[in-house]
C-alpha cells in the first residue's frame, strides 16, 4: 500500500518555465490538497479538491492550476515559474475519519 | 480569522524525560485537531486526531487532550527517546472540507 506518492522529488527551473506536479493516492479517499511549505510560514493550502472532478482554491492560489484527473490523481502546475515559488510542495489525501495522510513532498527550486 | 500557535518553536530536553507541547488555536469552533510528526527532509505523518466532542487521544507513548473552551490542545510524551527527535506540528480545519490551518511547529530534540 503506497498511499500518497509525488513525483518528482527534486526539480529545479528557471524563472518563467513551466512544470507539472503529480499526486497520486491510492486509498479511494475523496478528498485531496495541494501544500507548500516555506521557512517562518509554515504549511498553507493552495488548492484542494472535495471530489473528483471539483477544485477550489486555498489560502494562496496565484500563479497555479490544478486538475482533479481522476479520483486517484490530483496535479498542480505551474505555468510561468517565479523565484516566490521555491519551496516545497506537499500533497494530501483526506478519509473519512477525516486523518490527512501526506505525500513525501517535491522540492522546488526557482531560480 | 481561525490562527495556530505553537509555544515554544524549539525544546530539547534529556532522553526518558516526559514533555508536553502546547497548541492554541483563536476560534473554538472546530471539528477536530490533529497532530502530526515531521522529519528533517520528509512529508508528515499523523499521530492523533482529537474529534471536537473527544477530550482525549492515547497511541502508545503520545496522549493529546483538547480543551475546546480554552482554545488549547497538548501532546504528552511519556519517556522520550532520541527517535523522538522531530518537528511537531498541530493543525485544525477551515471547514468540514478538511483544509487545514498549520502552527508552525515545535522542533523536539531529545538528547541521548
Amino acid at each position: 500500500n503506497a498511499g500518497v506518492t509525488q513525483t518528482p522529488k527534486f526539480q529545479v527551473l528557471k524563472t518563467g518555465q513551466s512544470m507539472t506536479l503529480q499526486c497520486a493516492q491510492d486509498m479511494n479517499h475523496n478528498s485531496m490538497y495541494w501544500y507548500r511549505q516555506d521557512p517562518g510560514m509554515g504549511l498553507r493550502l493552495i488548492y484542494y479538491s472535495a471530489s473528483e472532478g471539483t477544485t477550489d482554491k486555498g489560502e494562496v492560489p496565484n500563479g497555479y492550476n490544478v486538475s482533479r484527473l481522476n479520483k486517484r490523481e490530483f496535479s498542480l502546475r505551474l505555468e510561468s515559474a517565479a523565484p516566490s515559488q521555491t519551496s516545497v510542495y506537499f500533497c494530501a489525501s483526506r478519509g473519512g475519519g477525516d486523518t490527512q495522510y501526506f505525500g513525501p513532498g517535491t522540492r522546488l527550486t526557482v531560480l | 480569522k481561525q490562527e495556530v500557535t505553537q509555544i515554544p518553536a524549539a525544546l530539547s530536553v534529556p532522553e526518558g524525560e516526559n514533555l508536553v507541547l502546547n497548541c492554541s488555536f483563536t476560534d473554538s469552533a472546530i471539528y477536530n485537531l490533529q497532530w502530526f510528526r515531521q522529519d528533517p527532509g520528509k512529508g508528515l505523518t499523523s499521530l492523533l486526531l482529537i474529534q471536537s466532542s473527544q477530550r482525549e487521544q492515547t497511541s502508545g507513548r503520545l496522549n493529546a487532550s483538547l480543551d475546546k473552551s480554552s482554545g488549547r490542545s497538548t501532546l504528552y510524551i511519556a519517556a522520550s527517546q532520541p527517535g523522538d527527535s522531530a518537528t511537531y506540528l498541530c493543525a485544525v480545519p477551515y471547514n468540514q472540507g478538511g483544509k487545514l490551518i498549520f502552527g508552525q511547529g515545535t522542533e523536539l530534540s531529545v538528547k541521548p
